[in-house]
């Protein structure tokens, strides 16, 4: 079991350039999820998936997208980066919680850098 | 909208010392969970404990308990004989089940053990 895995582990954007971030998760989980830390705030919630074909805003979903073709993808799109969005993401995903104990297990991060 | 508050940024605890960390939350729901998270200089985010909030039985895994005062809507963690190993980001998270099992993270605390 690979777990959470993320693609890539590093990225340097020029302003204005646009890439997608791979979520790939092998433990058939329901729900998944992006969100970004930045210093000093936490981690905050970008766009969650609760199954296929289904996506929903977050906290801070603005200059985001994200798509869930298959269950266990969740790619996050930036489609013209901007400095701000300089951040390490988070990809996690969890079963359906209820009757069991619930955990979110997390992917090993994306250091974005946005020049 | 639920929110966790971590209001010490930093902390230093020699080895083998208890230190504790706190957390507070606001929120109107009743049926909840309550989690720390560990994120060690390798970025990975590892859950620590998880209190659920209708047990009043306080959660412990072996060094690692908490204080959970529902009440008082407070989640400390309490870590006994700290090791070099527990250096880390600490977040406190909530979760209420009935928002598609999204996590509120709190902006975490620095543990730095001593020699």
């Amino acid at each position: 079991n690979a777990g959470v895995t993320q693609t890539p582990k590093f990225r340097v954007l020029k302003t204005g350039q646009s890439m997608t971030l791979l979520c790939a998760q092998d433990m058939n989980h329901e729900y998944m999820y992006w969100y970004r830390q930045d210093p000093g705030m936490g981690l905050r919630l970008i766009h969650y998936s609760v199954g296929e074909g289904t996506t929903a805003k977050g906290e801070v979903p603005d200059g985001y997208n994200v798509s869930r073709l298959k269950k266990q993808n969740f790619l996050l799109g930036l489609e013209s980066a901007a400095p701000s969005q300089t951040s390490v993401y988070f990809c996690a995903s969890s079963r359906l919680p209820a009757g069991i104990p619930y955990e979110q297990y997390f992917g090993p991060g994306t250091r974005l850098t946005v020049t | 909208a639920q929110t966790v508050t971590q209001s010490q940024p930093e902390m230093s605890v020699q080895e083998a010392e208890t230190v504790t960390l706190s957390c507070t939350y606001d929120t109107s729901e009743s049926n909840y969970y309550l989690f720390w998270y560990k994120q060690p200089p390798s970025r990975q985010m590892i859950l620590v404990i998880r209190q659920e909030a209708y047990k009043q039985q306080n959660a412990t895994e072996n060094r690692f308990s908490v204080n959970f005062q529902k009440a008082a809507k407070s989640f400390s963690l309490k870590i006994s004989d700290s090791q070099l190993g527990d250096t880390a980001m600490y977040f406190c998270a909530f979760l209420y089940t009935g928002t598609a099992s999204k996590l509120t993270f709190g902006t975490g605390t620095r543990l730095q053990v001593t020699l």
